[in-house]
């Protein structure tokens, strides 16, 4: 079965860094496109981030434009995100989340979510 | 850039019809996605490509999207269906989510 499973969040002080890991099992990793997407404390769902399967396009959100970084290494079956210059209001539960097909733009399958807390 | 808006909050009883909008500006032209977040759950696909439902969703759960105006039907709600819903669609090149609907039933 599909499973997602991130890594890598905590405690990290406002302009710090941290990296995201999300390990995918049960399906081949190299044929969806992946995304990290996250969700404030009490708040709604926000797309951060975008792959394409073969990793040679991404988009991101303007909220993380220039600080933010996605990739993946296929023969690995992760994904990251490299988190730069954080702020109080990257503070969120990230989640990444798998295509429900190869082709389409709605997401199947989501991992349990990690939480970063980016705090003084 | 573009906008979704969802209704805070809907309430309805057990066995009566939910009915949750999400709203843009032609929203009817592009594929509209919606998820079921239950408390400190992940989100579920419940209904892709605006009115088709992933396997192991209830019948229950189906879409329509036309004009400006996207719709989640909710048939014979239960208590178990009470969740957050979010709509979602994909617009040049960035992944776009409503702000989310609080179902109650009552």
């Amino acid at each position: 079965q599909v499973q997602l499973v991130e890594s890598g969040g905590g405690l990290v002080k406002p302009g710090g860094s941290l990296r995201l890991s999300c390990a995918a099992s049960g399906f081949i990793f190299s044929d969806y496109y992946m995304s990290w997407i996250r969700q404030a404390p009490g708040k709604g769902l926000e797309w951060v981030s975008y792959i394409r399967s073969s990793g040679s396009i991404v988009y991101y959100a303007d909220s993380v434009k220039g600080r933010f970084t996605i990739s993946r290494d296929n023969t690995k079956n992760s994904l990251y995100l490299q988190m730069n210059s954080l702020r109080a209001e990257d503070t969120a539960v990230y989640y990444c989340a798998r295509a429900r097909a190869p082709f389409g733009t709605s997401y199947g399958y989501w991992g349990q979510g990690t939480l970063v807390t980016v705090s003084s | 850039s573009y906008v979704l808006t969802q209704p805070p909050s809907v309430s309805v009883a057990p066995g009566q019809t939910a009915r949750i909008t999400c709203g843009g500006n032609n929203i009817g032209s592009k594929s509209v996605h919606w998820y079921q977040q239950k408390p400190g759950q992940a989100p579920v696909l419940v209904v892709y490509d605006d009115n088709d439902r992933p396997s192991g969703i209830p019948e229950r759960f189906s879409g329509s999207n036309s004009g400006n105006t996207a719709t989640l039907t909710i048939s014979r709600v239960a208590a178990g269906d009470e969740a957050d819903y979010y709509c979602q669609l994909w617009d040049r090149s960035a992944d776009l989510f409503g702000g989310g609907t609080k179902l109650t039933v009552l």
